[in-house]
């Protein structure tokens, strides 16, 4: 059974990236034809979409955030990692990966437990 | 591209129905059958009850049905159990440009 896991520090300042990473066990990124999301929550708020990766790594972002990540894909570690750079309050979110089991979709069928990232000085 | 349009809430007694609408448009939820709900429970990870419009995942009850008309998707449970109680998300494909839209979420109260 597939699990991910969301690592990364959980606070960040201010106009600063925020790099998370995450760690996939029970499926090979590298095998599969999936493709692995980040998604995140504000406190009380709903689901935002931020972007996908393939193992290859291609990569396709929320037209609200492209100017500001990036996403990458380690297959020898297999793992994937998440940018978002120039940071306000606004991203003070619980940060998920997720697994897209139908391509590109955004069929969610695993999802790490979150992370959550406060920004703040 | 806007979220998809959700009730805030909605409520029903054990045993009793309800149907969560979840509102798009022609570019998304009215365009393809690629129309998800998911279930969270307060401080979870959210989990996958129905892809594609309306098929249930392995392990999911058959309580929870998905439909779709125009662009308004729905998800039906019935006979609720104070299980069911969470807030759910309908989720959509979009292709203009590829990305996924999320709606705001219903926080089903089982009275």
């Amino acid at each position: 059974q597939v699990q991910l896991q969301e690592s990364g520090p959980g606070l960040v300042k201010p106009s600063q990236t925020l790099s998370l990473t995450c760690s996939v066990s029970g499926d090979s990124i590298s095998d599969g034809s999936y493709y692995w999301n980040w998604i995140r929550q504000p406190a009380g708020k709903g689901l935002e979409w931020i972007g996908r990766i393939y193992p290859t790594g291609g990569t396709n972002y929320n037209a609200s955030l492209e100017s500001r990540v990036t996403m990458s894909v380690d297959t020898s570690k297999n793992q994937f990692s998440l940018k978002l750079s120039s940071v306000t309050a606004a991203d003070t979110a619980m940060y998920y990966c997720a697994r897209d089991i139908s391509g590109w979709y955004g069929r969610f069928d695993a999802w790490g437990q979150g992370t959550l990232v406060t920004v703040s000085s | 591209q806007s979220a998809l349009t959700q009730p805030a809430s909605v409520s029903g007694s054990p045993g009793q129905s309800i149907t969560i609408s979840c509102t798009g448009s022609s570019s998304d939820v009215g365009a393809y059958k690629f129309v998800f709900w998911y279930q969270q429970h307060p401080g979870k990870a959210p989990k996958l009850m129905i892809y594609d419009v309306n098929n249930r995942p392995s392990g999911v009850p058959d309580r929870f049905s998905g439909s779709k008309s125009g662009n308004t998707a729905s998800l039906t449970i019935s006979g609720l159990q104070a299980e069911d109680e969470a807030e759910y998300y309908c989720s959509s494909y979009t292709s203009t440009p590829s990305l996924v839209l999320f709606g705001g979420g219903t926080k089903l109260t089982v009275l």
